[in-house]
């Protein structure tokens, strides 16, 4: 049973380009969360979606920023004409149900690094 | 409390020593509080989920106790080992009903167990 699958583990872009995430959550999960670490920082909460629905993207900035689960498919992190300031570790995490319930904790990929350059 | 605060913030223990610390949260709209390791190069890994007051858990040398009248958990550590050298972090869903469920994480203890 392979656990939450994220790509690329690394990526590279120019200011002004974007960047894609993706992240393939466990099998049988239909809960996916992405988290922002910034260097110094904490894991950071930025949406929280279930299968192409977004429940809560309290955490998520404004502008460039856009998440998806699509009913087929990866969940997608874009960032649009990324700025220096968005270069983080990026993580994904799915969960069975809500985190709430004592049976749900996350299962987290290995991360994204994204460097703007 | 308005955020989930941890402490202290690194931690360096014997080997064979006992150690424990502290996860802070607000005590209002709690529903509950997870424990994750987060060993370098790798990624976070859940350790206990917790969501009734007095609530205790075990897992062999590590176990954990819960407070949600006055918002703290501590986590335990008996007999430290070398491979527990990680950083613990612990989270709390701070929001409630109308679909904000996101976990709430504190900056972590880094715990660094000395040979």
């Amino acid at each position: 049973n392979a656990g939450v699958m994220q790509n690329p583990r690394h990526l590279v872009r120019r200011r002004g380009q974007e960047a894609r995430l993706r992240c393939s959550p466990m099998k049988g999960h239909s809960h996916v969360y992405w988290y922002r670490q910034l260097p110094e920082e904490g894991l950071k909460f930025m949406v929280y979606l279930q299968k192409e629905n977004i429940i809560d993207e309290s955490g998520m900035p404004k502008e460039r920023f856009s998440a998806e689960f699509p009913k087929e498919g990866p969940s997608i992190l874009r960032i649009q004409q990324v700025v220096r300031g968005d270069s983080a570790a990026y993580f994904c995490a799915s969960s069975l149900g809500q985190v709430r319930s004592y049976n749900s904790p996350l299962h987290f990929g290995n991360g994204t690094r994204l460097t703007v350059t | 409390i308005l955020n989930v605060e941890q402490s202290p913030q690194s931690l360096h223990v014997q080997e064979g020593d006992s150690t424990n610390f502290t996860c802070s949260f607000p005590s209002s709209n709690f529903y509950a509080l997870h424990w994750y390791r987060w060993e370098t190069a790798k990624s976070p890994e859940a350790l206990f989920v917790m969501t009734l007051n007095g609530d205790e858990k075990k897992k062999g040398r590590i176990s954990a106790t819960l407070n949600t009248k006055e918002g703290y958990s501590y986590l335990y550590i008996k007999g430290s080992q070398p491979e527990d050298s990680a950083t613990y972090l612990c989270a709390s869903t701070l929001y409630s009903g109308g679909g904000a469920d996101g976990l709430t994480f504190g900056k972590g203890t880094h715990l660094i167990i000395q040979p």
